[in-house]
């Protein structure tokens, strides 16, 4: 298995442009996440998913979208990137009902928006 | 709700040394337990993790935390450290049954190695 895979690893946007973050999965887990990470300040959740088709929003979603159309994939849509938007991105997923719990996490993608 | 703190935000021990990392939680009933690591450009990587039974758990990498229902606190320990421990250490609470499943994260502390 190759886990939890993101693309790409670094980007550097400017004001106003708007991009895909991918993220995907091949160990059939039903929830995934979205996160972003800030210097001192821990995780922040962005949106979630429960299942294919079924999204809801974290603690910080404005400026950002999401879908869910596979079990496999969960990009994350920034439309308008601002410079708050600067961080590292983590996606993640659980396998929720199947005993595990813990969260297996993708390597990060570092945005830099100027 | 559920919340999680990390009370100290930078920990320096001397390699070889004992490690403690503290972490508190507030939730209403038993939640489950974590801790990550995190290495420099890495992801999170789980160490070990509490659901319920022996309050002391054993991770990986030599870990251990013990859970503390009086105190609210899962704390994490190490008996002699390695320059490689150096990286950064999350606690994190998660409510479960009856409702979707959203871990709570700590602030992370950073963990510091002298030689």
């Amino acid at each position: 298995n190759a886990g939890v895979t993101q693309t790409p690893k670094f980007r550097i946007l400017k004001i106003g442009q708007s991009m895909t973050l991918q993220c995907a999965q091949d160990m059939n887990h039903n929830y995934m996440y979205w996160y972003r990470q800030d210097p001192g300040m821990g995780l922040k959740l962005i949106y979630y998913s429960v299942g294919a088709g079924i999204t809801d929003k974290g603690e910080v979603p404005n400026g950002y979208n999401v879908s869910r159309s596979t079990t496999e994939d969960f990009p994350l849509r920034l439309e308008l990137a601002a410079p708050s938007q600067t961080s590292v991105y983590f996606c993640a997923s659980t396998p929720v009902g199947q005993g595990s719990y813990e969260q297996y996490f993708g390597p990060g993608t570092r945005l830099t928006v100027t | 709700a559920q919340s999680v703190t990390q009370p100290d935000i930078h920990i320096t021990v001397s390699e070889g040394a004992s490690l403690e990392l503290r972490c508190n939680y507030s939730y209403g009933a038993t939640p489950y337990l974590f801790w990550y690591v995190q290495s420099p450009g890495q992801g999170l990587q789980l160490l070990l993790k509490y659901f319920s039974g022996d309050t002391l758990v054993q991770g990986i990498k030599g870990f251990e935390a013990e859970f503390k229902r009086s105190q609210s606190s899962f704390n994490l320990r190490k008996p002699s450290v390695h320059w490689s421990d150096a990286a950064e250490y999350f606690c994190a609470v998660c409510a479960h049954g009856g409702g979707s499943y959203i871990p709570t994260f700590g602030r992370g502390t950073s963990l510091i190695v002298h030689p």
